[in-house]
């Protein structure tokens, strides 16, 4: 299996500009999370999905960012327009309501907003 | 907001020697996770501990639970070098069907001194 898989792996953009993360969970896995991480604010939970549908958005910071899952392989987290204090490394995770519910992470995507 | 605290923040200590991290939360929990991230990764689970479980084993780990005091500890074995990491616990507040979303504590930084 080749795990979470996440895109770009980097990404620099200016402010104001519009910035899409990609996702590709795990096959099977039916449940799928986005997570930011800074220094300052450590690991957040922005939004999760269960079967293609968003069931808490309350971690999303504010009306800038929006995620979507329309399929149960592929999902998007886009900021618009982005600032500089959007600079973090964003991880999607999925998991299986199979079991323990333990969450597999992708490798990150680094955003630098200048 | 920050659901567990990790403590130490920081450990230093001498391969082979034992590594003990500790984890406190603020509400009630449903399980409790400890995940690894070695710098620049994404995370790797490592063990999950049900909320009426007390205690869990898995290769060289060893996790508590304490519900009465909200905490956890993780007991690596034999350190090695290859252990060096951020090892974060992470909760999951709700019971009952679906994966949740996980509130992550902010990590204690393992350095093992070959």
């Amino acid at each position: 299996d080749a795990g979470v898989i996440q895109s770009p792996r980097h990404e620099v953009t200016e402010m104001g500009q519009e910035v899409t993360l990609r996702c590709k969970p795990i096959s099977g896995h039916n449940s799928l999370f986005w997570y930011r991480q800074t220094m300052m604010r450590g690991l957040e939970l922005l939004i999760y999905f269960n079967n293609n549908v968003p069931i808490d958005d309350s971690g999303m910071p504010e009306d800038r960012f929006s995620a979507k899952m329309p399929n149960a392989s592929f999902s998007t987290l886009k900021i618009q327009p982005s600032e500089p204090r959007d600079s973090a490394v964003y991880f999607c995770a999925s998991s299986s309501t199979i079991g323990d519910y333990e969450q597999y992470f992708g490798p990150g995507t680094r955003l630098t907003v200048t | 907001s920050q659901q567990g605290e990790e403590d130490p923040q920081a450990l230093s200590i001498q391969e082979g020697e034992n590594a003990t991290m500790n984890c406190s939360y603020k509400t009630s929990i449903n399980n409790l996770q400890w995940y690894r991230q070695n710098s620049g990764r994404g995370l790797v689970h490592l063990i999950l501990i049900r909320s009426n479980e007390r205690e869990k084993h898995s290769g060289r780990l060893r996790v508590t639970l304490d519900t009465s005091k909200k905490s956890s500890s993780l007991l690596i074995t034999a350190s090695r070098a290859a252990d060096t990491a951020s090892y974060f616990c992470a909760t999951d507040p709700y019971s009952g069907g679906g994966a949740d979303g996980l509130t992550f504590g902010k990590g204690t930084h393992l350095i093992i001194q070959p």
